[in-house]
């Protein structure tokens, strides 16, 4: 298994604004994964994240808007630039097992609301 | 591509009632198949899992039975508690790359 944690937790911000979301894993994993859950709705994968090269995005999602950081095999960080009430969701986390290599581990989610 | 359609919520069920969550999938392959679960405030956690067909994932009294078939993989348990309360999310893994398809979630309150 992997313990993930998050931080923030939630935060409140203004429309404009950007804010960095920290990952912690307490593991070394190769692949780190950023979803967002908008509300009432499932998860939608932003990017992921590997040490050492640029995030893969899918889909509807850019660098520019969600810049991601990965400086280690532990560590991630997810940002939301230049925020609107859109982007109000749940951001999460996420890796897989080393062992168990198709299950996912998830952290507890950064609850972010644009005013 | 792949999917994931499960039952819309939320499910309102009182204690020790029966619960049954359905899910079906689209698939290329022979996908693995997983139910997690979401309780208020947190993210999401591995319920069961089965990866070949006819197989049953089971945990906490929930049991899943992977069904080629039918292509489905409905979370069933005989007995809800209020702590059962959380979102359930269906969910399939194909292919070599690490990328999961989710379905939509279904909101589960059980009242007492």
């Amino acid at each position: 298994s992997a313990v993930i944690s998050q931080k923030p937790s939630r935060d409140i911000c203004q429309r404009g604004t950007s804010l960095t979301i920290q990952c912690q894993v307490d593991s070394q994993v190769t692949m780190m994964f950023w979803y967002r859950q908008q509300p009432g709705q499932s998860l939608t994968l932003i990017a992921t994240a590997n040490q050492g090269s640029e995030a893969t995005y899918e889909s509807g999602f850019v660098i520019d808007k969600f810049p991601i950081s990965r400086p280690n095999l532990t560590f991630s960080t997810l940002t939301v630039s230049n925020m609107s009430p859109e982007d109000s969701s749940i951001y999460l986390c996420s890796v897989f097992g080393t062992v168990s290599t198709d299950t996912q581990y998830f952290g507890p989610g950064t609850r972010l609301t644009v005013l | 591509g792949d999917s994931v359609t499960q039952m819309e919520g939320p499910v309102t069920l009182s204690e020790e009632a029966f619960l049954t969550i359905n899910c079906t999938y689209t698939a290329t392959g022979y996908p693995s198949l997983f139910w997690y679960v979401q309780y208020p405030g947190e993210g999401l956690q591995l319920l069961l899992k089965a990866t070949k067909a006819d197989d049953k994932g089971s945990n906490k009294g929930f049991e899943a039975t992977y069904r080629k078939e039918t292509t489905s993989f409905h979370l069933e348990k005989g007995s809800v508690q209020v702590s059962d309360s959380a979102v359930y999310f269906c969910a399939l893994h194909s292919g070599g790359y690490q990328k999961v398809t989710f379905g939509i979630g279904t909101k589960l309150q059980v009242i007492p």
